[in-house]
């Protein structure tokens, strides 16, 4: 059982490229989550899906695109990087979302991004 | 504002001590977790509570909901611990877009 998978682990772009963040989990999650974590800052939300089809903007959305291509795969997009992008990319699942949710929260090893 | 405050922000102790790290939260919550996250690694969970105390090995977490605070406790602390260990809370109302909100963490380095 892999759980949730990201890839790639590091990546080095030049200020104005272009990438991808991959995502996938194989636990039949309805609920998604893209998160940044910055040094002497909690995790913070990038953008989350509920389900298949539906994606919603977290706390820090700006110069990010996400796609929700399957229940299982949710993907990050960064269209034309800056510095201040320069992070830990952390994908997550749980088994279903909302206020209500009690369900354990599952993360990938994360993706150690650097903008020059 | 919800706000979830964790302390100490870094602890080192020796082998074998017993470690409590703390959270405390401002408003009501539908569940607490704990997760732990070595150096360069992934972040695991540890556990996740909406109430009373649950025990995995060496490691115990407790919340007390009127008292909007949880504790992690780690019993006979090994090298192998020292790690940064993250609370993070569902709250009722506000919050995130997901309703998670995370704590700084707790830096946690155990010497032999």
């Amino acid at each position: 059982n892999a759980g949730v998978t990201q890839t790639p682990k590091f990546q080095v772009l030049k200020t104005g490229q272009s990438m991808t963040l991959q995502c996938a989990q194989d636990m039949n999650h309805n609920s998604m989550y893209w998160y940044r974590q910055d040094p002497g800052m909690g995790l913070r939300l990038i953008y989350y899906s509920a389900s298949e089809g539906t994606t919603d903007k977290g706390e820090v959305p700006n110069g990010y695109n996400v796609s929700r291509l399957n229940k299982r795969e949710f993907s990050l997009r960064l269209e034309s990087a800056a510095p201040s992008q320069t992070s830990v990319y952390f994908c997550a699942s749980t088994r279903t979302g909302g206020r209500s949710n009690t369900g354990e929260l599952f993360f990938g090893e994360g993706s150690r991004l650097t903008v020059l | 504002k919800n706000e979830v405050e964790q302390s100490p922000q870094n602890l080192t102790a020796q082998e074998g001590e017993f470690i409590t790290i703390n959270c405390s939260y401002s408003v009501g919550i539908s569940a607490l977790h704990w997760l732990q996250q070595h150096p360069g690694g992934g972040i695991v969970s540890l556990f996740m509570l909406s109430s009373g105390k649950k025990k995995h090995g060496r490691l115990i977490a407790t919340i007390n909901i009127q008292e909007k605070h949880s504790s992690l406790h780690i019993t006979a602390s090994h090298p192998r611990d020292s790690a940064v260990y993250i609370c993070a809370v569902r709250f009722l109302t506000g919050g995130g877009a997901d309703g998670l909100t995370f704590g700084k963490g707790t830096h946690l380095i155990i010497q032999p």
